[in-house]
């Protein structure tokens, strides 16, 4: 079935350093790609997504592209802030169909950024 | 616009009963996805609804099952709980079946004793 690897956490940067959060996947087709986000005491929200290979989603400084040579998914921001601290969440649909609110998460990651 | 409400926001039970949580879509969004996170398994699909249907299944015992009402409403009711269905058990909704952003609640934390 689909799954979704995400690198093992926690992570902790200082104010302005480079994030990478490495994610790959395993799924049949062309999945839709997301990494969603929990900040402390909220729900989750989505962060990008990307739906078809080569895709780069992008949002508040954060970027990912749909690698499908390398079924990744790698989350990056160059300058992270404090505000960044949170957990984030790879994840996909299988491709097609009614599949789409069905979502396969990876275990997540906790971002914390010092000052 | 108002988000997606689910109540109640927390709960404890014993073993061998039953709950029942409820979740509010945003106003106008017809599919409501259920999920199950844990420390241990992370975030798992439960089940989606559309139209009162039942779409989607997760890999879930048969304790576990849901219903959508007519006003995009949904529920989701737990039997014979056991102390591993401790949980938050979160609610999403989205505006239809195709494919698009999914909105979460705040979620339903259930303790089983």
């Amino acid at each position: 079935g689909d799954s979704v690897t995400q690198m093992e956490g926690p992570v902790t940067l200082s104010e302005e350093a480079f994030l990478t959060i490495n994610c790959t996947y395993t799924a049949t087709g062309y999945p839709s790609l997301f990494w969603y986000v929990q900040y402390p005491g909220e729900s989750l929200q989505l962060l990008l997504k990307a739906t078809k290979a080569d895709d780069k989603g992008s949002n508040k400084g954060f970027e990912a592209t749909y690698r499908k040579e390398t079924t990744s998914f790698h989350l990056e921001k160059g300058s992270v802030q404090v505000s960044d601290s949170a957990v984030y969440f790879c994840a996909l649909s299988a491709a097609g169909g009614t599949s789409y609110g069905k979502l396969t998460f990876g275990q997540g990651t906790i971002l914390t950024v010092h000052p | 616009k108002a988000g997606v409400t689910q109540t109640p926001r927390y709960l404890i039970k014993t073993r061998g009963q039953q709950v029942t949580l409820s979740c509010s879509p945003i106003s106008g969004h017809r599919s409501v996805s259920w999920y199950q996170q844990t420390p241990g398994q992370g975030l798992q699909f439960l089940f989606e609804y559309f139209s009162e249907t039942q779409r989607n299944k997760g890999n879930f015992p048969g304790r576990f099952s849901g219903r959508q009402f007519s006003n995009s409403r949904s529920e989701m009711n737990v039997s014979t709980l056991e102390l591993g269905d401790s949980a938050l058990y979160l609610c999403a909704s989205r505006p239809g079946l195709a494919a698009g952003e999914l909105f979460f609640g705040e979620g339903s934390r259930l303790t089983v004793l």
